[in-house]
């Protein structure tokens, strides 16, 4: 199971700003950088944020990262019909010794 | 541009064995860390393990579900990564991506492992 937690769902009409939690500990996010991705149904994922905030080249800046203590955030400003995708947090465990995703956030764009 | 191609699923009895494939191609291969990610049928991801490259130690890591029946191995010459998995469980089923790199940049499309009597 899990052990970074995400809400399922979370949705938007275009041009609006939605924000993504994930909630994990210290051994996890509260030790390590957090990573995200965005898979789109029948495609592989695709690294969306590295390092809390940091886009790899070719992602748009709608997409931004953020961290505190041991939770942390995506944000898609200006969404648009293609962000409609699940989403995952990411991060190294301590703990485990190993790497943990989230449990994803389906995104809808109404 | 980088590539990962996986190859080697298929259906499978309970019990049995897989050698799963991963080339790589477009990047420096002997230099990455490579993971094994899989994803159950309607289900989230799960890291599967690493091995990391050779300059670095060329050590694995496992998740806990799968320590013991999993081992990733790696042939730079060819530019492979292997995922062998043992004592196969239907809870295995789903597709597996190769995926390189600290923070997985680039990913496979996968391949299917089904395990079902």
């Amino acid at each position: 199971q899990s052990v970074l937690t995400q809400p399922p769902s979370a949705s938007g009409t275009p041009g609006q700003r939605v924000t993504i939690s994930c909630s994990g500990s210290f051994s996890n996010i509260g030790s390590n950088t957090v990573n995200w991705y965005q898979q789109i149904p029948g495609t592989a994922p695709k690294l969306l944020i590295h390092s809390n905030n940091q886009r790899p080249s070719g992602v748009p800046d709608r997409f931004s990262g953020s961290k505190s203590g041991t939770s942390a955030s995506l944000a898609i400003s200006g969404l648009q019909s293609e962000d409609e995708a699940d989403y995952y947090c990411a991060a190294w465990d301590d703990s485990l010794n190993g790497y943990v995703f989230g449990t994803g956030t389906k995104v809808t764009v109404l | 541009e980088e590539q990962l191609v996986e190859s080697g699923g298929g259906l499978v009895k309970p019990g049995g064995s897989l050698r799963l494939s991963c080339a790589g191609s477009g990047f420096i291969f002997s230099n990455a860390w490579m993971n094994w990610v899989r994803q159950a049928p309607g289900k989230g991801l799960e890291w599967v393990g690493r091995i990391k490259s050779k300059p670095d130690g060329g050590t694995t890591e496992y998740a806990v579900p799968v320590k013991g029946r999993f081992t990733i191995l790696r042939d730079d010459s060819k530019r492979m990564v292997y995922l062998q998995i043992n004592s196969l469980k239907i809870e295995d089923t789903g597709v597996y991506h190769c995926s390189t790199g600290i923070f997985l940049d680039n990913w496979g499309q996968g391949t299917l492992v089904t395990v079902s009597a």
